[in-house]
Order: C-alpha cells, then structure tokens, then sequence
C-alpha cells in the first residue's frame, strides 16, 4: 500500500512569490491535515480538510490556505511569501476524523524562501 | 487549548542502555497522547498512542510510555537502545472534539552513542 506523497520534495521560491504543495493520501483516506515545522516555532497545525471541507484552521494568517478534491488530494497555497514561510510542510492522512483514526505523515516538502 | 513540554532537547544515552524522554501536557480537558518519531529527511512515524484504557501503552519498535493524569505526564522509556534509535521524538495532544490537529511538544533528539 502506497504510503503519503508529497510533491515537490524541496521547493526554492524568493519572497513575495507564490507555491503551492500538493500531498496524495493513502488510498482509501478522507482526511489530510497540514502541518508546518521550523526550528523556532516546531510543529504547528495548519489545518485539516475531509470531503473536500475545511474542518479544522490552525492560527496561521490568510496568506497560508488550502483545498481539498474529490479523489481527497489536497493542495495547500501560500501567498506573498514571506523568508519565515521557510519551513518543512507535512501533510498527513487518515481514514477518517478523530484520533482514533491514525494520521500518517508524509515525507514533507521543504520550502525554503530567499 | 493543549499544549505540550518536552522537558530535554537533547538525550545522549549509551548504545543498550535505558532511556526516558518526557513530556508533560497541560489542558481543561480530556486528551488523546501521542508520541511520534523522525528520522532525518522522513516525516513523522507514530510509535504509540494513548485513547483511553490501560495507562501502559506500549508501542513499536519497543518503546512504552505511562500516562499518568495526576501529574499530566507522558513519559516515553525503552530498556535497552540501539544505534538504530538515534532520531527526534515528538510528543502530542489532541482533544477530544474529533478534530485532527494535533499539537506537538519541541522535540528531543536522541542520540545514542555506540
């Protein structure tokens, strides 16, 4: 069974540019959530898409949004880019909503803005 | 809100001897326990999870952890550790809303010296 992908891996943009990162689920998931990692502020939630609905926002500003399919892939944008967007980007899926659904991760796409 | 305190950035430990990485969480409410594992350049892999039941979970790769509610504790231990376990571990909390975000302590990274 296929596991997360997410394309591309690394990504160089400078600022004020626009990136959109795309992540294909597990085959069979409805949710994936998004998740921004930096060394200074760590692992912080962006925000969680099932049936292509936004369920969940994290406190990021309206520059970061997303999007969700029908086939439940999901494309996260990033707008007027910022050197603090540098940063690893995890997408993760699971079957459903609620923990009791395990996420899994995928590798990342690490951003970095110059 | 959750959060989370991973009280070492970093462990150093000896190749087969036993290791406790804390954490500790603080919310108003019920939470999901999480501990995950990263491997340089991978995303997150999940290694064990606390939903309810036993306060004694045990995970892969043979790790355990113990919640304990009294002290809002959820420490991570392994008896004997092996090269292979040098990585960045990460503890996490979820309510119970049904909602997929996590949120994540900073890390320990474990180092284990042969």
């Amino acid at each position: 069974k296929a596991g997360v992908t997410q394309t591309p891996r690394y990504l160089i943009k400078t600022r004020g540019q626009q990136v959109t990162l795309s992540c294909s689920p597990i085959s069979g998931h409805r949710s994936v959530s998004w998740y921004q990692q930096t060394p200074g502020q760590g692992l912080q939630f962006l925000f969680e898409y099932f049936s292509e609905t936004q369920r969940n926002k994290g406190n990021f500003p309206g520059r970061f949004s997303g999007r969700q399919f029908s086939n439940s892939r999901s494309e996260m944008n990033v707008s007027t880019l910022e050197l603090g967007d540098s940063a690893l980007y995890l997408c993760a899926s699971s079957r459903g909503q609620g923990l009791y659904n395990e996420q899994f991760f995928g590798p990342g796409t690490r951003l970095t803005v110059l | 809100a959750q959060s989370v305190t991973q009280l070492d950035s970093q462990v150093p430990v000896f190749e087969e001897a036993p290791v406790e990485l804390r954490c500790n969480y603080s919310s108003s409410v019920s939470v999901y326990l999480f501990w995950y594992v990263q491997y340089p350049n991978q995303g997150l892999q999940l290694l064990l999870k606390y939903l309810s039941g036993s306060t004694l979970v045990k995970g892969i790769n043979g790790f355990e952890a113990e919640f304990n509610k009294s002290q809002t504790s959820f420490h991570l231990r392994k008896p004997s550790v092996h090269i292979s376990d040098t990585a960045e571990y990460f503890c996490a909390v979820s309510d119970q809303t049904g909602a997929n975000n996590l949120f994540f302590g900073t890390g320990t990274r474990l180092t284990v010296i042969p």
